[in-house]
Parts: C-alpha cells; sequence; structure tokens
C-alpha cells in the first residue's frame, strides 16, 4: 500500500523558519495536501494542491513539491503554530493516505 | 455557512456495530464527497473512505475492506459510516470531511464523534 513519509518532529525558535517534508513515490504525478491539527480540534486544510493556500491561511505558510519530495513551509513560525502536520496525498485518486505527522513545536 | 455535524459518541462491546451520522448544511450537498478519517488516542490520522454524494460510489481503504459501509440520504443531506465487527483498535475519533471532487481538497470536518470499544 501507499506510503508517505513525514519526520516525527521539527522544532524552531519563533521567528525561524520551519520546513515539513513529505515524500511518497507518486509525488511526481498526484498533488499533495496538507493539514493542521491543533490538540484537541479537528484538522484543518493549509495547503491544497502542492501549494494553493485557502483563505484564513497566513502568508507565512507555503507548499512546494520537487520530485517525490512536497515540503510545507511556515516562514517565521509562531506559538501559535505549534500543531502537528499531516501530508495526504494519492497514488491512483480513489484511495487516499496520510503521511504519519510531524509534530512541529516552536520555542 | 458551511456545516458537518456529527453525531454524539458511542460506547460498543466488541465484536457490534456502530452507524455515525454526519449532517451537512450550508451547501449543495451532491455537489461534494464526504470523506471518514479517525484517530486513534494519541495516533495518526487514518483515511477510512469516501462516498459520492451525487450517485452513492464509495471507496473504502482496503484495511477496513467488508468492515465499512458507507451511504448518504440526499433529501436529508447525512452521510452515514458504519463499522461492523468492533475490536478495541476501533477506538478512536471519527471524523466526516467534506471533499472537492477528484482532489485530496478536505475543506470543512465535523467534530468528530468518539467511538469507544470496551466489554
Amino acid at each position: 500500500s501507499y506510503e508517505l513519509t513525514q519526520p516525527p518532529s521539527v522544532s524552531v525558535s519563533p521567528g525561524q523558519t520551519a520546513r515539513i517534508t513529505c515524500s511518497g513515490d507518486a509525488l511526481p504525478k498526484k498533488p499533495a495536501y496538507w493539514y493542521q491539527q491543533k490538540s484537541g480540534q479537528a484538522p484543518a486544510l493549509v495547503i491544497y494542491e502542492d501549494r494553493k493556500r485557502p483563505s484564513g491561511i497566513p502568508e507565512r505558510f507555503s507548499g512546494s513539491r520537487s520530485g517525490t519530495v512536497a515540503t510545507l513551509t511556515i516562514s517565521g513560525a509562531q506559538v501559535e503554530d505549534e500543531a502537528d502536520y499531516y501530508c495526504y496525498s494519492t497514488d491512483n485518486s480513489d484511495y487516499f493516505v496520510f503521511g504519519a505527522g510531524t509534530k512541529v513545536t516552536v520555542l | 455557512q458551511v456545516q458537518l455535524v456529527q453525531s454524539g459518541a458511542e460506547v460498543r462491546k466488541p465484536g457490534a456495530s456502530v452507524k455515525l451520522s454526519c449532517k451537512a448544511s450550508g451547501y449543495t450537498f451532491i455537489s461534494y464527497a464526504i470523506h471518514w478519517v479517525r484517530q486513534a488516542p494519541g495516533q495518526r490520522l487514518e483515511w477510512m473512505g469516501w462516498i459520492s454524494a451525487v450517485n452513492g460510489d464509495t471507496k473504502h481503504s482496503q484495511r477496513l475492506q467488508g468492515r465499512v459501509t458507507m451511504t448518504r440520504n440526499t433529501s436529508a443531506s447525512i452521510a452515514y459510516m458504519e463499522l461492523s465487527s468492533l475490536g478495541s483498535e476501533d477506538t478512536a475519533v471519527y471524523y466526516c470531511a467534506r471533499n472537492h471532487y477528484h482532489s485530496g481538497t478536505l475543506d470543512y470536518w465535523g467534530q468528530g464523534t468518539l467511538v469507544t470499544v470496551s466489554s
């Protein structure tokens, strides 16, 4: 079955840049999506189709994709950005998978 | 405004079934699919499957094949997810989410339903 690989954790100081990678064999053909989940809350979409930002998501969140790796970048991370971040994609458009999640700590 | 409101918490014994609901409002129900995602305590998000609201087509995670049934009531704008042969590993928060067809965009989520499986 298809897998997306993420680092378990990323730690940055406030104002620094946090980068979270997501590796998957089908990413050259299928876009990546990124979801933020704060403690005790439902997930929320922060990036769709590799690099598009939904309305209401701060500009410091950006996405990119190169080959088999998609990257979520938080430029100038804030304390309120502490959360688990999951990448999400598919290898065939019918079946989807989440990565294992990356815990972002800002302190 | 778009809302997905899920049914309340459930407790089941091992081997039983549970049927959860997800009532949509604020948009045209058949214009989007509904995905179901669950999260066991302290664990990652797990994609369960999706149902097309317009024609009822479904796709399920192979891990759950044979145990999960997704249906919908278009007149009431409600999606349902039934999981059978429950085990302790099915204890989780279950989410429904609105999906743009043929994409991974899950733009609105329900509040989640906690299902506890315990003898």
